[in-house]
């Protein structure tokens, strides 16, 4: 079936760092991805999407790629902050509107001052 | 514009009873989808709703029902509880067309003793 398939965490960082966090898939059709990221005691927030192939996602410094090929959404900051401390979700949506979200199992990330 | 609104916040019951937890969209979506959120499941889709009818469901025992109001606003029910429905349970909205992103609520943290 459909998946998502995140790196284990926990990672922890410098202020400063450049960070990736892999994301790849397993989908029957042609999905869109997303990342979400949740802070502590709150609800999911959307960070990024792409849908299409090719397709770049990009908000507040972060960015990901939807690769067909190599059936990835990795995803990037240059420089992370102590602010980006938060668990990171990968997911994908098949089927239009109703296509619900299949979500990878979280990357906790903590950055250090 | 407000974003979704989830009531409770926080809720304690004991195992064989009911609960029952509301979810108010953004103005405007008229789909809402309840997930789970578990230490060990990770976030697992339950069901959606689009103007009043499920039109989506996951892999959960009928214990866990919902329903959709004609204002969008949506319930999520849970009968005979157990101690592992014990989790953070998040509703999100969406206009409900093909491609659109869903936003998410703050979360019903529901511990059952």
């Amino acid at each position: 079936g459909d998946s998502v398939t995140q790196m284990e965490g926990p990672v922890t960082l410098s202020e400063e760092a450049f960070l990736t966090i892999n994301c790849t898939y397993t989908a029957t059709g042609y999905p869109s991805l997303f990342w979400y990221v949740q802070y502590p005691g709150e609800g999911l927030q959307l960070l990024l999407k792409a849908t299409k192939a090719d397709d770049k996602g990009s908000n507040k410094g972060f960015e990901a790629t939807y690769r067909k090929e190599t059936t990835s959404f990795h995803l990037e900051k240059g420089s992370v902050q102590v602010s980006d401390s938060a668990v990171y979700f990968c997911a994908l949506r098949i089927g239009g509107s109703q296509g619900n979200l299949i979500f990878g199992k979280g990357t906790k990330l903590s950055v250090k001052p | 514009k407000a974003g979704v609104t989830q009531t409770p916040r926080y809720l304690i019951k004991t195992r064989g009873q009911q609960v029952t937890l509301s979810c108010s969209p953004i103005s405007g979506h008229r789909s809402v989808s309840w997930y789970q959120q578990t230490p060990g499941q990770g976030l697992q889709f339950l069901f959606e709703y689009f103007s009043e009818t499920q039109r989506n469901k996951g892999n959960f025992p009928g214990r866990f029902s919902g329903r959709q109001f004609s204002n969008s606003r949506s319930e999520m029910n849970v009968s005979t509880l157990e101690l592992g429905d014990s989790a953070l349970y998040l509703c999100a909205s969406s206009l409900g067309s093909a491609g659109e992103t869903q936003y998410f609520g703050p979360g019903t943290r529901l511990l059952v003793l």
